[in-house]
């Protein structure tokens, strides 16, 4: 089945460490996308990659890195500089063009310990 | 200036009736695309409805529709004979940009939870 995965479901982190998000879509889209969800924020888009290789900061970029290597993949690294990590990340994916939702993952759970 | 606004934190609603979602959206692009998602409890993320801005006909899927007001700038949810099951976080999404090369930004809005009453 077609789709996008998000791994861990739950991860939990030191203060201090650097931890990464995996997002890898079989859907041959093109472009991806990684949010932050914190309860009563919505979703504030982290980073965006409409192409391999080329990525763009969102609105709350700070503390995070992100690649793109593969067109299926697009991690994120969630570093020590982010100041308050613990939050819901959702990563999506959709076509480049058209009348095309974006598709999301089930989610990781982060928490700082 | 936020993007999107949803200025309904939480509604209300009795099985059987009627709701409208609002959605105000700011962009100066010409073409972009406008969305709903419902996100129950577990936290996954599904498409409802989709409006393109050069869309003369408002979109509907089944029990929803979306009431497009260009001039406006406004893109409301309608969704007819509520259900249990509707009870949910709802949120509007715009994705801008539609040039070749673009970077198609898609930005959400902090959502409304909506409650449906038996």
């Amino acid at each position: 089945d077609g789709g996008i995965t998000q791994s861990p479901k739950y991860l939990f982190r030191k203060e201090g460490q650097n931890v990464t998000l995996s997002c890898e879509q079989n859907l041959n889209h093109d472009a991806m996308y990684w949010y932050r969800q914190d309860p009563g924020q919505g979703l504030r888009l982290i980073y965006y990659s409409q192409i391999v290789n080329d990525f763009q900061k969102g609105d709350i970029a700070e503390g995070y890195s992100v690649s793109r290597e593969k067109k299926e993949s697009f991690p994120l690294t969630v570093t020590s500089a982010q100041k308050n990590p613990t939050a819901f990340y959702l990563c999506a994916s959709s076509k480049k063009r058209g009348s095309t939702e974006a598709f999301f993952g089930q989610g990781t759970r982060l928490t700082v310990v | 200036a936020q993007k999107i606004t949803q200025t309904q934190p939480g509604m209300f609603v009795q099985e059987k009736e009627a709701v409208t979602l609002d959605c105000t959206y700011d962009t100066s692009d010409q073409s972009y695309g406008l969305f709903w998602y419902k996100q129950p409890s577990s936290g996954e993320m599904i498409f409802l409805i989709y409006q393109g801005s050069y869309d003369e006909q408002n979109a509907t899927e089944g029990r929803y529709s979306l009431n497009f007001q260009k001039a406006r700038k406004s893109a409301n949810l309608v969704i007819s004979a509520s259900q249990l099951g509707d009870s949910a976080m709802y949120f509007c999404a715009m994705r801008e940009g539609g040039g070749g090369g673009s970077n198609y930004k898609l930005t959400f809005g902090k959502g409304t939870l909506l409650t449906v009453n038996p």
